[in-house]
């Protein structure tokens, strides 16, 4: 079982329209959270990161949450606009083994029509 | 542009065949992460290093090796290549910060096909 789940696993919205995409993860103990966006063959981009002790973050047009007793985090997109296609993938930063190790979901792809 | 380059863009070689790949990180990064992203998948961590020390191994099969240079550099050694192996491998680099909300920063990745 994959010890960070994001849904759905791929998502078509219209331009203009809002978003939410979830990520659940069962890693412990938790670092951090990121949200990274990933254009079709091209590296992820980061957009945010947040702590345990974050509720919230934004960039832009995109807010995260992050509930770290319920271990559920979500990314809001707001007025989606066409560049928003991409992959989001939610990366759970774990301290194991005496490690620190990155965790990646296997992300949400989103496609935004006109 | 990450300031994170990575050579060859592209490669093509043949099953049981010997590639490496090589990363140049952002100036004055001291950590540079392997991942390998198969096609439709999710990005697999492979190893990192640190200041030229290996710090943390994820999914690296034995016939994976990495080091990473004095200059920082890193090289990403795939041996006995398989079929499987084909996929795009990204490095990424990230520096020192406050607590370890370090940000890391991809390369445009290599993308290898193994025939």
């Amino acid at each position: 079982k994959n010890q960070v789940e994001q849904s759905p696993q791929s998502l078509i919205i219209l331009e203009g329209k809002n978003c939410t995409l979830q990520c659940n993860y069962t890693v412990s103990p938790f670092s951090n959270l990121r949200w990274y966006k990933q254009d079709t063959g091209r590296g992820p981009v980061s957009l945010t990161i947040m702590t345990f002790s974050e509720n919230t973050k934004s960039n832009g047009r995109y807010t995260a949450t992050l509930d770290a007793d319920t271990k559920q985090s979500s990314l809001h997109i707001t007025a989606s606009q066409l560049s928003d296609s991409a992959s989001y993938i939610c990366v759970v930063r774990a301290f194991s083994g005496g490690y620190n190790k990155l965790i990646f979901g296997a992300g949400t792809r989103l496609a935004v029509h006109p | 542009d990450s300031g994170v380059t990575q050579t060859p863009k592209h490669l093509i070689t043949a099953t049981g065949q010997r590639v490496t790949l090589r990363c140049s990180p952002r100036s004055g990064d001291l950590s540079v992460y392997w991942y390998q992203q198969s096609l439709d998948q999710g990005l697999q961590f492979l190893i990192q290093y640190y200041n030229g020390e290996e710090r943390a191994k994820g999914n690296i099969l034995e016939r994976f090796s990495a080091q990473q240079f004095p200059d920082l550099h890193s090289e990403l050694n795939l041996s006995s290549l398989e079929l499987g192996d084909s996929a795009l491998y990204f490095c990424a680099s990230s520096g020192i910060s406050r607590g370890r909300t370090e940000t890391q920063y991809f390369g445009p990745g290599t993308r290898l096909l193994v025939l």
